[in-house]
């Protein structure tokens, strides 16, 4: 299994509180991805990382904001977190991607968020 | 505008039999396909692959098939096992600088003992 692991697993807070995820990594792949998981949405991208200080927005970006200062780290910033941010949140990370390679990610255990 | 769909939620088979979990594209760009496998309480782990160079791709129980012609990709896996039990992802890529994936909503599967 890839060495990535995810903290807090599990987290209740209130809207209105900021809340960092953090995933950490220590396979030293370039690219991390945290994702979220919705009954009825399968995963869907929220930030991305290609690189120490190079992050870039998936689909669902909005209310998220993101930092990469070391390789192994990448966190996860819910600046003042709302219900709709209730989910469950998937770290990932793969070694490359561009022409000719192909982006096979592997997955963090996850961490269950609910905001009451 | 949803991508990659997996139009069925759930499938339920008999041990033994053959499972087959489908998946539509919509996006002719795509050109590489993963399927990947997540219990609950755990994050998704990666099952196979196939490059749209390739139609088929086997490992052990599983294959994966795909037609571009009709953007449609299926994973058979035979015989199944209750151990399959799990809910399976299809997702696509695009080659290219920072491609990322796109997954489906998922499909449920239950194989009865």
């Amino acid at each position: 299994d890839a060495g990535i692991t995810q903290s807090p697993r599990h987290k209740v807070t209130e809207t209105g509180t900021p809340v960092t995820l953090r995933c950490h990594q220590t396979e030293n792949h370039r690219y991390m991805y945290w994702y979220r998981q919705d009954p009825g949405h399968g995963l869907r991208l929220i930030h991305y990382s290609y690189g120490v200080k190079d992050t870039d927005k998936g689909e669902v970006s909005d209310g998220y904001s993101v930092s990469r200062s070391k390789t192994e780290d990448f966190l996860l910033t819910l600046e003042s977190a709302t219900s709709s941010q209730t989910s469950v949140y998937f770290c990932a990370i793969s070694w490359t991607s561009g022409p000719g390679y192909y982006n096979e990610q592997f997955f963090g255990p996850g961490t269950r968020l609910t905001v009451l | 505008d949803q991508q990659v769909k997996q139009n069925s939620p759930s499938l339920s088979v008999q041990e033994g039999r053959i499972s087959i979990l489908n998946c539509d594209y919509t996006n002719s760009m795509f050109d590489y396909f993963l399927w990947y496998k997540k219990y609950p309480a755990e994050g998704p782990t990666f099952l196979i692959s196939i490059s749209s160079i390739k139609d088929k791709n086997e490992d052990g129980r599983f294959t994966v098939f795909l037609n571009k012609s009709a953007k449609h990709l299926s994973l058979h896996i035979v015989p199944s096992q209750p151990g399959d039990s799990a809910v399976y992802f299809c997702a696509a890529s695009a080659a290219g600088a920072n491609s990322k994936l796109t997954f489906g909503k998922g499909i449920t599967l239950s194989v009865r003992p």
